[in-house]
Formats: structure tokens, sequence, C-alpha cells
């Protein structure tokens, strides 16, 4: 059973652009959550897809979008990259939604330095 | 709102001594969730705990046991005997209970994390 990934590991971009990060699912899961981790901090929350829509969004602002494919791999896009962008950021996935307890397996993470 | 506070920054112990991870909890639900996390140099969180908030027996796995009180709304992790591949960062988490939320499952709030240095 494969795990979850992400690409790419390391991504470098200046101010005012735009980034893209993938997430492949592991294999069964319909669930796909995105987390920020700062530098020294907890990961924080940024939103959640299950089924290709968006089922619940931390205190980030509209420019960090996202979306979710038939095949249940996710992109997280990020416009407009501020300083404060550069973090690790952590995908998420776990299966069936709205049921009893799943557990969320995370991926290696990919990290962004905004320069 | 929730919240997740880990107070130690970093602890650093010689190896095979016991150590003690804190974490202390805010939140006005009744059903509720509790995790630890590792977090090794490489990125990726490992799943080390899950807990639920009726459920105030302690545990323990191996090396590892986990203290929760919910008197004092704390979920402490001690290791025994600590070792070198013990060294990383841990992370305490908290979810609220997915059947009452709007979510799919569950979002979780991290607290800030403690660094584990295990000298050899």
């Amino acid at each position: 059973e494969t795990g979850v990934t992400q690409s790419p590991t390391h991504l470098i971009k200046t101010r005012g652009q735009q980034v893209t990060l993938r997430c492949s699912s592991q294999s069964g899961h319909n669930t796909v959550s995105w987390y920020q981790q700062a530098l020294g901090q907890g990961p924080q929350f940024i939103f959640q897809y299950y089924r290709e829509e968006e089922n619940g969004r931390g205190n980030f602002p509209p420019r960090f979008s996202g979306l979710q494919f038939p095949n249940y791999s996710s992109e997280l896009n990020v416009n407009a990259l501020e300083l404060d962008d550069s973090a690790l950021y952590l995908c998420a996935s776990s299966p069936l939604a709205k049921s009893s307890y799943n557990e969320q397996f995370f991926g290696p993470g990919t990290r962004l330095t905004v320069l | 709102a929730q919240k997740v506070t880990q107070a130690q920054t970093e602890i650093s112990v010689v190896e095979k001594e016991d150590v003690t991870l804190d974490c202390v909890y805010e939140t006005r639900d009744t059903t509720y969730y509790l995790f630890w996390y590792k977090q090794p140099p490489s990125g990726e969180l490992v799943f080390l705990i899950r807990r639920n908030s009726f459920d105030e027996q302690n545990e323990i796995s191996g090396r590892y046991s986990w203290n929760f009180q919910k008197s004092t709304s704390s979920f402490n992790f001690t290791i025994t005997a600590s070792q070198v591949v013990d060294s990383a960062v841990y992370f305490c988490a908290l979810s609220e209970d997915q059947a009452v939320s709007n979510f799919g499952n569950e979002k979780l709030t991290f607290g800030t994390g403690t660094r584990l240095t295990i000298i050899p």
C-alpha cells in the first residue's frame, strides 16, 4: 500500500509569485487536509477536501486555494506569495468521512521558501 | 476555540533516562480526541496515539506511556529508557468529535511542539 506522497520536496519562489504543491493520497482515501507548519511552530490547518469539494477551512486568506481530483490527488495553490508563506506544507489523507474516527496519514511535506 | 499548550520548547536527556513531555489543552467540547505525533528530521508526522475524551485510562505501549487527566486538561507523554532514535519534535494535538463536527474528518489543532534530544 503506497503512503501519502508530496511533490516537490523543496521549492524556492520570490515574493508575488504563485506556487502549486501536489499531494497523492494513500490508496482508498477520499479526504485530504492541508497544513502549514512555520519554522518552530506546530502545523496549522489550512483546509480539507472531501470528494472534490472543500469541506472546511482554517484561518487562511483566499489566496490559499485547493483542488481535489477524481483520483483523490490534491493540489494546494498559493497566489501572491508573501515572505511569511515560507513554511513546510503537509498533506494528510484519510478514508471515508463522516463516520467513526479515521486516522490521518501525513506525507513528508514540501518545504517552501519565499525570497 | 481549541488550544494546545506545550510549555517545554526543548528537552535534552542522556540516553536511558526517562523523560516526560507535557501537554495542556483547552476546549469547550465535551467530546474530543487527543493525539501525540512524532516529527523526525525528515518532516513526516508519525502518529503515536489517539485518546477519546471519555477514556481516561492511562496507556502503555512498550517504552511509551500516556497519562490523561481530564481534571487538569493534561495529556502527558513519558518515554522510559530513552534512546537516541527518540530524538525528534513531538506534537500534542486536539480535535473535536467527528460526530458533531462540520468536518468529514478531524481538524487537528496542534501545540507548538517539544524538541527532544537524546544524548548518547
